[in-house]
């Protein structure tokens, strides 16, 4: 199986920041990586597919690159609504794999 | 607009079994895969299978591949997950999510609101 590793697991942030999370895969999945927003007591969101296009409706400042390995979601500038915990998956091969998350908290 | 609908929490003992569905609506439920992801307390989300809705196929994650059913009913647009053998470690929040193909990339672009399943003696 395909391991995908986070990185940080949780970050403090203030409104308006610049955050970027990593994801790492164990090995290339060249761009088969999507990222996902959870809400507490909520199902995950689409974000990012295919590690740089942005699902319809999500706002412009998240934003997702990288390839073969290693992979970035940046969010440009913080908002409120965008505390949360932020997931990365895998789809390059079955049984398709998720990072741990990365917890993103008000500073 | 699409949603997809799960059943309510389980409790179950060690040993039973649980079957949860997952009604799909505002979409053509033939169109498009549905896949099972369980999200267990403290840990990553872990994907558990998938239903190939209109080709009736399936295929699951060796990690669940003697434990697990996925099956569906096109009459009713209900997708179903049976886990057998439950034992506590079982306990989690089980998500059905349609699975889309887009541009070559696939990813669940709607969710299921979560079915917990508590298992417990």
């Amino acid at each position: 199986d395909i391991q995908m590793t986070q990185s940080p697991s949780s970050l403090s942030a203030s409104v308006g920041d610049r955050v970027t999370i990593t994801c790492r895969a164990s090995q290339t999945i060249s761009s088969y990586l999507n990222w996902y927003q959870q809400k507490p007591g909520k199902a995950p969101d689409v974000l990012i597919y295919g590690a740089s296009s942005l699902q319809s409706g999500v706002p412009s400042r998240f934003s997702g690159s990288g390839s073969g390995t290693d992979f970035t979601l940046t969010i440009s500038s913080l908002q409120p609504e965008d505390f949360a915990t932020y997931f990365c998956q895998q789809s390059y091969s079955p049984p398709w794999t998720f990072g741990q998350g990365t917890k993103v908290e008000i500073k | 607009q699409v949603q997809l609908v799960q059943s309510g929490a389980e409790v179950k003992k060690p040993g039973a079994s649980v079957k949860v569905s997952c009604k799909a609506s505002g979409y053509t439920f033939t169109n498009y895969v549905i896949h099972w992801v369980r999200q267990a307390p403290g840990q990553r989300l872990e994907w558990m299978g998938w239903s190939n809705v209109g080709k009736g196929n399936t295929k699951y994650s060796q990690e669940f591949q003697d434990r697990v059913t996925i099956t569906r009913d096109t009459s009713a647009s209900t997708a179903y997950m049976e886990l057998s053998s439950l034992r506590s470690e079982d306990t989690a929040l089980y998500y059905c999510a349609r699975g889309v193909d887009y541009g070559g990339f696939s990813y669940f672009d709607y969710w299921g609101q979560g079915t917990l399943v508590l298992v417990s003696s």
